[in-house]
């Protein structure tokens, strides 16, 4: 069956770092995707992984690797504004426009 | 250059009226998938649009349909309203090339309160 699994919430001091950690089990696999999304507001793309490995972007970097189904989300430095939930979405199947299976989010809540 | 957008931004219905959502895509993509998201909860896929036909579908009822028009924006349908269709709509759009350019990129969404 598809399954996408993070951790429900996690809680942060500002400046300090956060690792959200994603496991999937899906029908197949055709990139990973991390979103934030803001209380009320739309999803915005933060990274892409399709290859085993880091992919740095700024303060926020994501890993993958395949072969364990697992991802993880790094936030460094964190700032007040990066309280959001994060979610971790799959794109399916083998084709370059599979749907995407999202996770229920971590809610990420960075304290003074 | 114009994000995604949709209409309207809040809408409330009582149980078994109708409803359409809209959506115009993101200026240069020609894909349209729309999700429900319940809340504390990640979007749902329903269905994604290209070339005006419904490409593939998530495990929605019937009573979920849509349509893509030729300049690329969409519309979603819900008959017969459920206290369970109460949810925040979101219309993402891609390019459908593939690779990091397929990336979806999503609107702010329409809230749909069913009383």
């Amino acid at each position: 069956g598809q399954n996408i699994d993070q951790p429900t919430e996690m809680t942060a001091t500002e400046g300090a770092i956060v690792q959200i950690n994603c496991t999937y089990q899906t029908s197949g696999f055709n990139g990973l995707f991390w979103y934030q999304q803001h209380a009320g507001e739309a999803p915005t793309f933060l990274s892409y992984n399709v290859l085993d490995g880091l992919e740095e972007k700024g303060r926020f970097s994501s890993f993958l690797s395949r072969s364990k189904g697992y991802s993880y989300l790094l936030l460094k430095e964190l700032q007040m504004k990066d309280s959001a939930s994060y979610l971790c979405a799959v794109r399916d199947g083998t084709d370059s426009w599979g749907k995407f299976q999202f996770g229920a989010g971590t809610q990420v809540v960075v304290t003074p | 250059d114009a994000g995604v957008t949709q209409s309207p931004t809040h809408l409330i219905k009582t149980r078994g009226q109708q409803v359409t959502l809209r959506c115009s895509p993101k200026s240069g993509h020609d894909t349209v998938s729309w999700y429900q998201q319940a809340l504390g909860q990640g979007p749902q896929f329903i269905f994604q649009y290209y070339e005006e036909e419904e490409r593939q579908r998530g495990n929605f009822p019937d009573r979920f349909s849509g349509h893509q028009f030729p300049n690329y924006s969409s519309e979603l349908n819900v008959n017969a309203l459920l206290l369970g269709d109460s949810a925040l709509y979101l219309c993402a759009s891609s390019l459908g090339a593939g690779g990091v350019s397929d990336t979806q990129y999503f609107g702010p969404g329409t809230r749909l309160t069913v009383l």
